[in-house]
């Protein structure tokens, strides 16, 4: 069975600030991590994924993310944030066999500050 | 490309009626899923299919039923509508082969908003 931890439910952050977004799994199997991101009133977009190779992942809007599978986390970070990025992110795993059944975290709400 | 298409988008129901959500996509998927979003409970797969005449319970499959008659539609249907079945809606897909540049990105519909009254 798989979980995941997102311990943050509310990050507020000043624009131009850097931010850290905390992801914990647990998986009694290989699994593959990934970044969503929601818009208000939106669907879901992914933002980045770790699949295999380096640990260090790039997304779409200069978010990054490292998978530490001694720590099992996968945390999502901006070294700067801008207004735009003020959403909700969810991360998820998956063991990518057989239906693809994803799980989802409980999400955090990031606010970006003027 | 319209990707992953819901309709409706919002709905309000009377406790006791039934209704049905369609998701279309456009993209030859053959993994498809419907999740609800609760406010502090992120997603929660209710039902899937792994292709055209399969469907699968989720974690919360209780009060819905789907049907994937074709490859591209993947209907849920609520027979008895209950309060504790307002939610968010969202239909997503994948495409499962290794080879695929996007491997294991699910594609989202903008989501269907349901209140039970």
């Amino acid at each position: 069975a798989q979980s995941v931890t997102q311990l943050d439910s509310q990050v507020p952050v000043f624009e131009e600030a850097p931010v850290e977004l905390r992801c914990n799994y647990s998986s009694s199997v290989s699994v593959y991590l990934f970044w969503y991101v929601q818009y208000p009133n939106q669907g879901l977009q992914l933002l980045l994924k770790y699949l295999s190779g380096s640990t260090l992942v790039k997304g779409i809007n200069g978010f990054e993310a490292e998978f530490n599978k001694s720590q099992t986390s996968f945390h999502l970070r901006k070294p700067s944030v801008h207004i735009s990025d003020t959403a909700e992110y969810f991360c998820a795993v998956s063991d990518l066999r057989g239906a693809y059944k994803y799980i989802f975290g409980t999400g955090t709400r990031l606010k970006v500050l003027a | 490309n319209a990707g992953v298409t819901q309709t409706p988008k919002f709905r309000v129901l009377k406790t006791g009626q039934s209704m049905t959500l369609l998701c279309a996509q456009d993209m030859n998927h053959e993994y498809m899923y419907w999740y609800r979003q609760d406010p502090g409970m992120g997603l929660r797969l209710i039902h899937y299919s792994v292709g055209e005449g399969t469907t699968a319970k989720g974690e919360v499959p209780d009060g819905y039923n789907v049907s994937r008659l074709k490859k591209q539609n993947f209907l849920l249907g609520l027979e008895s509508a209950a309060p504790s079945q307002t939610s968010v809606y969202f239909c997503a897909s994948t495409y499962p082969r290794a080879e695929v540049v996007n491997t294991g990105e699910l594609f989202f519909g903008e989501g269907s908003r349901l209140t039970v009254l």
